[in-house]
């Protein structure tokens, strides 16, 4: 069964950065887009980032483009989010999900904390 | 950056009843292959988000069928035909046709 599992959040000053790590596992990872899913603390659910499963095309909410990057290593059946010029409201809940169109399969979330 | 509407944002409803969530989109979501790339998820506090619905109107495995969704172009509904207490929860709509794909609101279903 396809498995996700995110690593990397935690505690930054606004203005900060952080990335965070996604490893799956149980899946042929280089053949599936994979998507950043984000939820602030009893907020909604905000799609973050996409990218396709051979890394050449990603995709950005605008809330955070210019300021995160999505990237992936297939060798390494990981997914990256490259986040800098952190802001209050970047703290959330943040998941990683295959299949940025409507994902299925989705980690149990990392914390990242914004704040001075 | 598409908008997705849904209504209501609270439900509360009878066990046993039917509830009814309504979601809107600011454009088509038909996509150049032909499909909607229109989902349903389900969250439950303090769980990850679960699909239930994809491409508007496909139940997931294991998905009761008393869940069924419908709709096309930028008018979809999820329909739960009765409503038992394990489905309280917020029910988000999404769409995938044009990235970056975008959430509703969320409906926060309850138990009178």
């Amino acid at each position: 069964e396809m498995q996700l599992l995110g690593s990397g959040g935690g505690f930054v000053q606004p203005g900060g950065s952080l990335r965070l790590s996604c490893e799956g596992s149980g899946f042929i990872f280089s053949n599936y887009a994979m998507t950043w899913v984000r939820q602030a603390p009893g907020k909604g659910l905000e799609w973050v980032a996409g990218i396709s499963d051979s890394g050449h095309k990603t995709y950005y909410a605008d809330s955070v483009k210019g300021r995160f990057t999505i990237s992936r290593d297939n060798s390494k059946s990981t997914l990256y989010l490259q986040m800098n010029s952190l802001r209050g409201e970047d703290t959330a809940l943040y998941y990683c999900a295959e299949d940025p169109r409507g994902p299925y399969y989705w980690g149990p979330g990392t914390l990242v904390t914004v704040s001075s | 950056e598409v908008v997705m509407t849904q209504s209501p944002l609270s439900l509360p409803v009878t066990l046993g009843q039917p509830a009814s969530i309504s979601c809107r989109s600011s454009q088509s979501l038909v996509y150049s292959d032909g499909n909607t790339y229109l989902n349903w998820f389900q969250q439950r506090p303090g769980q990850s988000p679960r699909r239930l619905i994809y491409k508007v109107s496909n139940r997931d495995s294991g998905v009761p069928d008393r869940f069924s969704g419908s709709g096309s172009g930028t008018d979809f509904t999820l329909k739960i035909s009765r409503v038992e207490a394990e489905d309280v929860g917020v029910y988000y709509c999404m769409q995938g046709t044009h990235w970056p794909g975008t959430f509703g609101q969320g409906t926060k279903v309850e138990i009178k």
